[in-house]
């Protein structure tokens, strides 16, 4: 099972919007309404952002949003904050395999 | 508070064996499927195995299919991955996971995960 693709790295400046891809295929992404983003800072362990292509967790700022189209979800994150610097991770259930598979990961800078 | 604890790390030689354990604390852990996901130095998450909340639906990714066994005790609130026939590739910190949603593998997403244990696999 291959990795979600996403691209290697984003910025924005305080205030702006960034927006991450996560390509999958009919077998992972596209076929389930099951895609979550995970945040990850150098040194800790991931925190879950959004599950369910585009719910977010308690506690997790209603800047960041999910959504979906075809096999390509996304992860858009308004009104960036210096604390918003980290690695992104998408992930989805492959069910060709039953495995879970994740995204290449994005480094987001706040320039 | 919700908290997840993994232990066991180490290092280990090619071909070795070890056994990792994660304790949970906080919730209902028999109500909750678990997962191993991991992350070798400097790279990204990949997910090892996952264990329904009964253990009777277990899965795990290809490659560490017939090396690595995932196991849990609901009485004692602690999972576990037995891991044979190490290998190089296999150094990577290695995070329990809980598993929350409605009902089925597919729905499920880690919304609790430990700090992690460090496995190292070298001669």
């Amino acid at each position: 099972q291959s990795a979600l693709t996403q691209p290697p790295s984003a910025s924005g400046s305080p205030g702006q919007s960034v927006t991450i891809s996560c390509t999958g295929t009919s077998s992972d992404v596209g076929g389930y309404n099951y895609v979550s983003w995970y945040q990850q800072h150098p040194g800790k362990a991931p925190k879950l952002m959004i599950y369910e292509v585009s719910k977010r967790p308690s506690g997790v700022p209603e800047r960041f949003s999910g959504s979906k189209s075809g096999n390509t979800a996304s992860l858009t994150v308004s009104g960036l904050q210096a604390e918003d610097e980290a690695d992104y991770y998408c992930s989805s259930f492959a069910g060709s395999n039953n495995n879970y598979v994740f995204g290449t990961g994005t480094t987001v800078t706040v320039l | 508070e919700v908290q997840l604890v993994e232990s066991g790390g180490n290092l280990a030689q090619p071909g070795g064996s070890l056994r990792l354990s994660c304790a949970a604390s906080g919730f209902n852990f028999n109500t909750y499927s678990m997962n191993w996901v991991r992350q070798a130095p400097g790279k990204g998450l990949e997910w090892v195995s996952y264990i329904s909340r009964r253990s009777t639906t277990i899965y795990y990714a290809d490659s560490v299919k017939g090396r690595f066994t995932i196991s849990r005790d609901n009485a004692k609130n602690s999972l576990y991955l037995q891991m044979n026939t190490l290998r190089d590739e296999d150094t990577a910190v290695y995070y329990c996971a809980r598993g929350a949603g409605s009902g089925t593998p597919a729905s499920d997403a880690f919304d609790i995960w430990g700090q992690g244990t460090m496995v190292t696999v070298s001669s």
